[in-house]
């Protein structure tokens, strides 16, 4: 299996427009998580879903922020409208719960608002 | 509202020497730990885990330490070699109704000097 994969790796956008980032999580896994990394709160859990059903949110910081797992192998997270405070790096994590395995990061997304 | 804690943001340390990096917790309720390393440009990749039925996890020259009764554990990298440099997380996982969530600290930044 190639990993979680994310795209795009980088992403530049003016203030006020729409970003969508993408995930494909492992294959077999049933848990598919879309971090935030920032300097002042590090690794921050924005959703994460189980078998494609989104879980806890609570970590969504706005109504903005949006995501979905249309089917086990696809997920999106939306940014409509965008602004600068949302440059950061964004990961996208999967793992097979139901026992004590860890999670695996794809390579992240690095958003720039500007 | 932090669980998990890693109080250094940042740790140098002599290459061949031990470097022990600290992780606190707020919430009894974990029960197993992890410990993942991330490089820059890269995602977070796991490294070790520990289980809360132990008190000691050793793999190579990687051995992370728990005390529960002190809600502490640490990670002890000996010896230290330059290729350890990199952001350093402990994580866990809260377990609610079968789902589990990892959440993690905010990361310490081990340089090792050469």
């Amino acid at each position: 299996d190639a990993g979680v994969i994310q795209s795009p790796r980088h992403e530049v956008t003016e203030m006020g427009q729409e970003v969508t980032l993408r995930c494909k999580p492992i294959s077999g896994h049933n848990s598919l998580f879309w971090y935030r990394q920032t300097m002042m709160r590090g690794l921050e859990l924005l959703i994460y879903f189980n078998n494609n059903v989104p879980i806890d949110d609570s970590g969504m910081p706005e109504d903005r922020f949006s995501a979905k797992m249309p089917n086990a192998s696809f997920s999106t997270l939306k940014i409509q409208p965008s602004e600068p405070r949302d440059s950061a790096v964004y990961f996208c994590a999967s793992s097979f719960i139901g026992g004590n395995t860890e999670a695996f990061f794809g390579q992240g997304t690095r958003l720039t608002v500007v | 509202d932090q669980q998990v804690k890693q109080n250094s943001p940042s740790l140098s340390v002599q290459e061949g020497r031990i470097s022990i990096l600290n992780c606190d917790y707020t919430n009894s309720m974990f029960d197993y730990f992890l410990w993942y390393k991330k490089y820059p440009a890269e995602g977070p990749t796991f490294l070790i885990s520990i289980s809360s039925i132990k008190d000691k996890n050793e793999d190579g020259r990687f051995t992370v330490f728990l005390n529960k009764s002190a809600k502490h554990l640490s990670l002890h990298i000996v010896p230290s070699q330059p290729g350890d440099s990199a952001v350093y997380f402990c994580a866990a996982p809260l377990s609610n109704f079968g789902n589990e969530k990892l959440t993690f600290g905010t990361g310490t930044r081990l340089t090792i000097i050469p």
